[in-house]
């Protein structure tokens, strides 16, 4: 079953935009985790931020994190068509190895 | 080589048919996984590999799922008996002892008709 919920399921804008992902979880974790996914490929880590962080930011990339509502968001800055994707949150909680995936956010930039 | 590679890309089979996928993970990564994901949806745990000892299958979702990995690297996953409701694609990924980051191959897509 799904430890996460993404929000929204589909997202299209205009490139040069931002795009805003948000991710709901259940339970405590440890880590959390964005992946990428283009159509029909394998998915690819963006960035993980971990449960005593609040925020963290790689190149055009921020995540945010609030342990008390258990949920996390993505923000994507100046977005381009190459970001086109599905976008996943994953968690991990502490002791167990295995990452538990959200949904997905369907991201469409239009050129 | 560079990345996690599945083999085949592709695999159509018979309802009724056994299939065998291939996962050949990043040489020196520990820790390999099974996932499952089925059209618009997100990946689904199946099992969980550390080296050769499989520490977790709670995600297997019957016993016509079986998988192994005997030496350590390359993993099989093994569907008996197949049904239409196994379509989806699978896909492994490989890591450090730790869940931090994975790296996913691209995938094999079942299609059982």
């Amino acid at each position: 079953s799904q430890q996460g919920e993404e929000d929204p399921q589909a997202l299209s804008i205009q490139e040069g935009e931002n795009a805003t992902m948000n991710c709901s979880y259940k339970t405590s974790i440890n880590n959390l985790q964005w992946y990428r996914q283009n159509s029909g490929r394998g998915l690819v880590h963006l960035i993980l931020i971990r449960s005593n962080e609040r925020e963290k930011h790689s190149g055009r990339l921020r995540v945010t994190l609030d342990t008390s509502k258990k949920s996390s968001s993505l923000l994507i800055t100046a977005s381009r068509a190459a970001d086109t994707a599905s976008y996943f949150c994953a968690t991990d909680r502490q002791g167990a190895q295995k990452l538990v995936f959200g949904q997905g956010t369907r991201l469409t930039i239009n050129p | 080589g560079a990345g996690v590679s599945q083999s085949p890309r592709y695999k159509v089979a018979k309802r009724g048919q056994d299939v065998a996928l291939r996962c050949d993970p990043i040489s020196g990564h520990v820790s390999l996984f099974w996932y499952q994901q089925a059209l618009g949806q997100g990946p689904e745990f199946l099992t969980y590999f550390q080296n050769e000892a499989q520490l977790d299958k709670s995600g297997l979702p019957s016993d016509r799922f079986f998988a192994e990995r005997p030496e350590g690297s390359v993993s099989t996953l093994k569907i008996q008996r197949t049904q239409q409701e196994d379509s989806a694609v699978y896909l492994c990924a490989s890591s450090r002892p730790s869940p931090e980051k994975l790296f996913f191959g691209s995938g094999t897509q079942l299609s059982v008709l």
